[in-house]
């Protein structure tokens, strides 16, 4: 099974300021298939990024992913109000287990 | 427009069983696999079962296996997961996701989720 570990935990910045995630996996995620989710209080996860880093259909391009291998990185360039949530990666590799990082909650400073 | 629309949380007791739905609409539900994903109460996210578009492969968990089965009805674009000898541990919203694209696992729409409490 695949552990993803996201950091850090919580993320304290101004609205305007650059937003800067962390997922690492214990192992390689092949074919980099590796998605994040935003998630607010009360809703449901909603995808942002598949494949490491193709963007979902509707969401901004200050939303960007990168990365490779273990280690990938979800960067929101510019925080606007409603960009204020908890962050979740998720890797997709091969027959389950699927798993889900920890999550990063970016909260306004 | 998709929706995904979950039912059958409630307040059930230690060792008891429940059934969960989510109905379906706005995509031809047979073209896709479904997943189950749960939340405990202030905690992160967490797979619990999938089951193909042609109803023909389920996947599980470990905490789950051999007591939680997911089942579905392509007639009735109808997602199901039956729940049995349920714990504390069960505890959690539980939502049904749709599968983005075939043999892919990540999911591009999610219901609202429905509330399971076990306890006495």
């Amino acid at each position: 099974e695949i552990v993803l570990t996201q950091s850090p935990g919580t993320l304290s910045l101004s609205p305007g300021e650059r937003a800067t995630l962390s997922c690492r996996a214990s192992q390689s995620v092949s074919r980099n298939y590796l998605a994040w989710y935003q998630q607010k209080p009360g809703q449901a996860p909603r995808l942002l990024i598949y494949g490491a880093s193709s963007r979902a259909t509707g969401i901004p391009d200050r939303f960007s992913g990168s990365g490779s291998g273990t280690d990938f990185t979800l960067t929101i360039s510019r925080l606007e109000p409603e960009d204020f949530a908890v962050y979740y990666c998720q890797q997709y590799v091969g027959s389950p287990p699927i798993t889900f990082g920890g999550g990063t909650k970016v909260e306004i400073k | 427009e998709v929706q995904l629309v979950e039912s059958g949380g409630a307040l059930v007791q230690p060792g008891g069983s429940l059934r969960l739905s989510c109905a379906a609409s706005g995509f031809i539900f047979t073209n896709y696999a479904m997943t189950w994903v749960r939340q405990a109460p202030g905690k992160g996210l967490e797979w619990v079962s999938a089951i193909s578009g042609d109803d023909v492969s389920t996947y599980y968990t470990d905490s789950v296996k051999g007591r939680f089965t997911v089942s579905r009805d392509n007639s009735k674009n109808t997602l199901y997961l039956q729940m049995n000898s349920l714990g504390a541990e069960d505890t959690a919203l539980y939502y049904c996701a749709k599968n983005a694209a075939s043999g892919t696992a990540f999911y591009d729409y999610w219901g609202q989720g429905t509330l399971v409490t076990v306890s006495s």
